[in-house]
């Protein structure tokens, strides 16, 4: 079946440093979401990406999906305390209801 | 603003015992899911429906079952608890395939523990 990796499982990093997580599908994708889960809370959703190459931004979050629409990457630049919390990418198959889950980057920001 | 409710947050079930969790969405989304979340496993799907009385299975259907008789609601069945059960339960409900951004709206999720 299809596999999505993330990685890496856990980051620290001082506030104010840059953060990156990676995901990577077994399949080529339709699309794929960015969802974040704050400890204690649910996920939420970020953003979708559709398109070979597709770059996004939120503010200091930037969101790729790679050329082959088998990777994607969030970066986030000069992390603050309010963006603890766990990162988890989700792939969907064209024509699939389902998307699977990575399993997720847990982010420290250390003030 | 998408509301996603789930019956309870904490649940404590012996062995053995019947389990029902619900979900109830007011979106009118036609599309329902069940997850269970596990350190460092992350959220895996055990069913998803994509209307009433449909139903697929996901990544881990077994020991697990699900009712979806309107459209608003979703319900998982565990029909004969097990420890290996205990775990954070998480419905999600979204728009169609068709609607463009396919996100799931979460629910807070069901803490459930089985002794």
């Amino acid at each position: 079946g299809q596999q999505v990796m993330q990685i890496p499982q856990y980051q620290h990093v001082q506030e104010g440093e840059d953060f990156t997580t990676y995901c990577n599908s077994s399949t080529t994708l339709s699309n794929i979401q960015w969802y974040k889960q704050r400890p204690g809370g649910h996920p939420v959703f970020l953003i979708q990406l559709v398109k070979s190459g597709e770059v996004k931004k939120q503010k200091r979050l930037t969101f790729q999906f790679g050329e082959a629409k088998k990777n994607s990457s969030l970066h986030i630049t000069a992390t603050q305390t309010t963006d603890v919390g766990t990162y988890f990418c989700a792939g969907r198959r064209a024509g699939s209801y389902q998307l699977t889950f990575g399993k997720g980057t847990k982010l420290s920001v250390i003030p | 603003d998408v509301k996603v409710t789930q019956s309870s947050r904490y649940l404590v079930k012996r062995t053995g015992e019947k389990v029902f969790l619900e979900c109830v969405q007011d979106m009118d989304h036609e599309n329902m899911f069940w997850y269970r979340q596990d350190p460092g496993l992350g959220l895996r799907l055990i069913y998803f429906s994509y209307d009433v009385k449909m139903k697929e299975k996901g990544d881990i259907p077994e020991g697990y079952s699900v009712s979806r008789e309107k459209k608003e609601r979703f319900s998982l069945i565990l029909e004969s608890a097990s420890t290996n059960q205990t775990s954070m339960y998480l419905c999600a409900s979204s728009p169609p395939l068709e609607g463009g951004t396919y996100e799931q709206y979460f629910g807070p999720g069901t803490r459930l523990t089985v002794t």
